[in-house]
């Protein structure tokens, strides 16, 4: 079975940009959450979902926005790009209530 | 608001030696608890989780932690490392499994 997937895997914007990750769950997973991991650091919550309902949201500008999709899929987004928002995206899914898999990331770098 | 520390920012360990990785936490209540492992520039992997019951939590790849209440402390324990084992490891704790709050993170270092 696939794990976790995101795409893409590396991504360059400048200060300003907007930006759209993805992330598709394991089969069968109906959560799915978003971690931003800052180099040298510990992955910081951002969002969960879970059928396609905001479930949680952690200490993030409203400049990050997220969905899930019908196909439990999601999309995570980031306005207004600022230096400080590059760091690796990782997003993880699991079938609620349980034991969350991450995916291997998107590398993001704000030029 | 719950937290996670994670004492040791670097550890060297000979190839063979035991392991012991520290985590403290601090939440009200007994929180789930985690450790996962990440490679350089890779996501991470779940190697053990306690939910309840025994304190004594096995894992992969020979790995066990063990949940000390009155400690608030979750250390991870290997007899005996492999060379495959360097790594960066995060312990994490929780409300609920998908809201994790994790620690810094142990860059653990083998050598020969």
């Amino acid at each position: 079975d696939a794990g976790v997937t995101q795409s893409p895997t590396h991504l360059i914007k400048t200060r300003g940009q907007h930006v759209t990750l993805r992330c598709s769950p394991i089969s069968g997973h109906k959560s799915v959450s978003w971690y931003q991991q800052v180099l040298g650091q510990g992955p910081q919550f951002i969002f969960q979902y879970y059928e396609k309902e905001e479930r949680g949201r952690g200490n993030f500008p409203d400049r990050f926005s997220a969905r899930q999709f019908p196909n439990y899929s999601s999309e995570l987004n980031v306005n207004a790009l600022l230096l400080g928002d590059s760091a690796l995206y990782l997003c993880a899914s699991s079938l609620g209530g349980d034991t969350q898999y991450f995916g291997p990331g998107t590398r993001l770098t704000v030029l | 608001a719950q937290s996670v520390t994670q004492p040791d920012i670097h550890i060297t360990v000979s190839e063979g030696a035991s392991l012991e990785l520290r985590c403290n936490y601090s939440y009200g209540a007994t929180p789930y608890l985690f450790w996962y492992v990440q490679s350089p520039g890779q996501g991470l992997q779940l190697l053990l989780k306690y939910f309840s019951g025994d304190t004594l939590v096995q894992g992969i790849k020979g790995f066990e932690a063990e949940f000390k209440r009155s400690q608030s402390s979750f250390n991870l324990r290997k007899p005996s490392v492999h060379w495959s084992d360097a790594a960066e490891y995060f312990c994490a704790v929780g409300v609920v499994s998908e809201k994790l709050t994790f620690g810094t993170g142990t860059r653990l270092t083998i050598i020969p």
